[in-house]
Formats: structure tokens, sequence, C-alpha cells
């Protein structure tokens, strides 16, 4: 069975600068997919980045980027220039075509302080 | 741009009573989900559906059923309510093959 692991219930970071957010998970499979997602205050959930395992690249969109380690199996997100509006909750999530489903860690809440 | 939506932001219903939650794809999605989100748990899945008709177990699928009569519409259904039911459900879609699943805003029920 897949895990998923976020061990931060909560951080904190100063406006403009940069936090990380760590996860790591557990699985046999050798491709599947990692995801971050972010769920704001009172609103949708949305997907921030996405991680193909076969892809030695790490994944970026804009201020963020992952640093994906698979032998280490751990898969952790970068928030760059940090703003009030990236103050949420952050969950990591493991997908594989053996049950495509997707497992999901507890969740990490990040404050942004201005 | 994918649009699911949860029939009710918020609902507050009896120790007892049957619950229905409604959810609504409009990009065509064969894969459903029912989620429940419980602080310091995460979500965790109740039920999927692969197709019209079709639904498979989650992790937690004690207490609750679903039912996919329309491939946009997946509904889960509290058959009686209970106190312990109290949480965030959050409805999402995937396309078939698909990696990432697109959410609703999700349904807060309280069981009073």
């Amino acid at each position: 069975a897949q895990t998923v692991t976020q061990s931060q219930p909560e951080m904190s970071v100063q406006e403009a600068e940069t936090v990380t957010l760590s996860c790591t998970y557990d699985t046999s499979e050798n491709n599947y997919y990692l995801f971050w997602y972010k769920q704001p205050p009172s609103r949708q959930m949305i997907l921030v980045i996405r991680q193909e395992a076969y892809k030695q690249q790490n994944a970026t969109e804009n201020r963020f980027s992952v640093n994906f380690q698979k032998a280490a199996k751990s898969f952790s997100l970068k928030i760059s220039d940090s703003q009030l509006g990236d103050t949420a909750m952050y969950f990591c999530a493991f997908y594989t075509g053996a049950n495509s489903k997707l497992t999901f860690g507890k969740g990490i809440t990040l404050s942004v302080r201005p | 741009d994918v649009k699911v939506t949860q029939s009710s932001r918020y609902l507050v219903k009896r120790t007892g009573e049957k619950v229905f939650l409604e959810c609504v794809q409009d990009m065509d999605h064969e894969n459903m989900f029912w989620y429940r989100q419980d602080p310091g748990l995460g979500l965790r899945l109740i039920y999927f559906s692969y197709d019209v008709k079709m639904k498979e177990k989650g992790d937690i699928p004690e207490g609750y059923s679903v039912s996919r009569e329309k491939k946009e519409r997946f509904s889960l259904i509290l058959e009686s309510a209970s106190t312990n039911q109290t949480s965030m459900y959050l409805c999402a879609s995937s396309p078939p093959r698909g990696h990432e699943q697109y959410f609703g805003p999700g349904t807060r029920l309280t069981v009073t």
C-alpha cells in the first residue's frame, strides 16, 4: 500500500521569503505521479504542481518548484517570493495506475506573514 | 476550465436523517470521487466511480452509499446520519487514465 507522509503540521514564513514544504512517500511501484495541491481558506482545492516519476528534471511552475528525490522517496515543494495569497493548506498526493487512486498526505498549514 | 459543483456549501442535519450530497461536473469525466476531510487526517476516500452505475469502495465506506445514474452526477448518501459524520465533504473528477483530480468547493456537513 502507498503512504504519503507530511510530518510538519504547520509552517510560517515572512512575505517575500522562500519556504520549503516536505513530503515523503512509500511505494513499490516504479511508475507514478506526485502532486502538490493547495486549499486556500474556505476556497476550492487546486493543483499547484505535478511530477512524473520517470522524469529526472524537477517540475517548476512560476514561483513553485519541487525537489524530487526518487531514491529517497522525497518530494518537497519550494515556494519562492512568498505572497499573502500563498496562505493555505497544502497537500502532497501520490498516484499510481495500479489502483488509479490519489493517496493524500495529512496536509500542512502554511501562513505567510506580512 | 473544468467545473465541479456541489449542491450545498453548508448543511445542518439531525441524527438519523437521510442526507444527500450532490456533485456535478461539466467536463465529461469518467471518474468521480467522494472524500471527507478532517483536521489532522487529511483527505480520505469514501467511494469512487469509473463509469455510470459503477462504484467502488474507498478507504472509509462504512455508513455511506453512492449513486451514479448519469455521467456528470455523483451523489453521496448518508442513510442515517450520525454525529461522527460531521465533516467537510469534497467531490472530485478526473478524465479516464487521468492523474489529476479536479475538486468541487466542498460541503461542510454538521450533524446534530
